[in-house]
């Protein structure tokens, strides 16, 4: 079992649509959790940062971390084509657990919003 | 956001040269900074971490004296591909980390090409 899981897709929504990306994990050490966005050819965009548990809003864009499930997402709300990417779920235990801080990458999935 | 400089974005050189590859954190300071791969539609495949001051260190697989790293300052590491071949014809992504809060920024990446 991989670290962490990240269904590649690609995922095919409409213009408008809620979209919601996952990645499980096996480490209950991580916990700082990042959402990236990456255009083709180009390099990650950092989205979204969380520490633990909970959730975080930042426009269209909700982060939510269930540390009891080993769960995270993002949703993002009215879909726009520009917003047809691959986006990467990062984790990391951090150094303040006194863990090394190479983050751990789920292997991206694909969404394409179509007009 | 901080923003990390990744330069050249694209190289095209004939087999057998050595290709240099610039990272510089812009706005912040960088202890740490990491270089990727990545292949057409993969995931990111972390090469090595680079520690201003010291030396590299490189993941399993990857062979040292083929990507040499130097991060001799605190806003600059580089990425030196010796004697370049077709298989190492790929995307390149650097990565810088900001503290205290270990964030994660990405450059927009380097596409080698090796005629």
């Amino acid at each position: 079992q991989k670290e962490v899981e990240q269904d590649p897709g690609p995922l095919s929504v409409p213009e408008g649509a809620i979209v919601s990306l996952n990645c499980t994990y096996s480490n209950s050490a991580f916990q700082y959790f990042m959402w990236y966005r990456q255009y083709s050819r180009k390099g990650p965009e950092l989205l979204m940062y969380t520490y633990s548990s909970g959730n975080k809003e930042d426009g269209r864009f909700t982060a939510q971390v269930d540390k009891s499930s080993k769960y995270i997402s993002l949703f993002i709300r009215d879909s726009q084509p520009s917003d047809s990417a691959t986006y990467l779920c990062a984790m990391t235990p951090g150094h303040a657990s006194g863990g090394s801080y190479i983050p751990t990458f789920g292997r991206g999935t694909s969404l394409i919003v179509h007009p | 956001g901080a923003v990390v400089s990744q330069h050249p974005s694209r190289v095209i050189c004939k087999s057998g040269t050595s290709v240099k590859i610039e990272c510089r954190s812009l706005d912040f300071q960088a202890t740490t900074m990491f270089w990727y791969r990545q292949f057409p539609k993969k995931s990111l495949m972390l090469m090595a971490t680079s520690n201003e001051g010291s030396k590299a260190t490189y993941e399993q697989g990857v062979e040292k004296d083929k990507f040499l790293i130097n991060h001799a300052s605190l806003t600059l590491s580089t990425l030196t591909v010796t004697s370049a071949h077709p298989e190492d014809s790929s995307f390149y992504i650097c990565s810088a980390k900001t503290e205290p809060n270990e964030k994660l920024f990405f450059g927009s990446g380097t596409q080698l090409s090796v005629l």
